[in-house]
């Protein structure tokens, strides 16, 4: 059975801290991507990567980046957390379009 | 760009009645077609999807039809469940790149 993981499902960190979320996949995939979704606004991409090291933004990149050391994990990391990033995160996978999802971090910034 | 519109929620019904959620899209080329579907707390997983012209996807008694005329592919069930109650998602993928509309919320009371 396919699997996306995330290391954590719900977090709470403090305003300026430094935040890391991971993601891993099984499925060997190339692409992964990171959506934050909030409500009435759906899911807005913040950034994707289509090979090892590399990446793109996504629609919602500033206050985060991204890294991707190997082919199964792709982490976000939000530099100095703010409050107006509280909101679910969801990680995904793909192959042949179809997007396979993590259960999502619920992140909440005091 | 791309896009999806997809129709603003909540649909309430009440249990076996009939299902429509329409949704339509803009691309260019021949995207291909998916509905998800995300159950309270959890993250989206696959309905169904179609790849080409006049396909139908179908799964758990859900269907859809991909209309090229019509850029639509409307989700469709004969008769709800209590636990159809979940936000569904309509997406279209053109490349590696997914556009996802902004989920509709089914409330289904028994």
């Amino acid at each position: 059975d396919v699997k996306v993981t995330q290391s954590s499902r719900y977090l709470v960190k403090r305003t300026g801290e430094k935040v890391f979320l991971e993601c891993v996949q099984d499925m060997d995939h190339e692409n992964m991507f990171w959506y934050r979704q909030d409500p009435g606004l759906g899911l807005r991409l913040i950034y994707f990567s289509y090979d090892v090291k590399m990446k793109e933004k996504g629609d919602i990149p500033e206050g985060y980046s991204v890294s991707r050391e190997k082919k199964e994990r792709f982490s976000l990391i939000l530099e100095s957390a703010s409050t107006n990033q509280t909101s679910m995160y969801l990680c995904a996978s793909s192959f042949r379009g179809e997007q396979f999802f993590g259960p999502g971090t619920r992140l909440t910034v005091l | 760009g791309n896009s999806v519109t997809q129709m603003e929620g909540p649909v309430t019904l009440s249990e076996e009645a009939f299902l429509t959620i329409n949704c339509t899209y803009t691309a260019t080329g021949y995207p291909s077609l998916f509905w998800y579907v995300q159950y309270p707390g959890e993250g989206l997983q696959l309905l169904l999807k179609a790849t080409k012209a006049d396909d139908k996807g179908s799964n758990k008694g859900f269907e859809a039809t991909y209309r090229k005329e019509t850029t639509s592919f409307h989700l469709e069930k004969g008769s709800v469940q209590v636990s159809d109650s979940a936000v569904y998602f309509c997406a279209l993928s053109r490349s590696y790149i997914p556009t996802f509309g902004r989920g509709t919320s089914l409330i289904v009371h028994p």
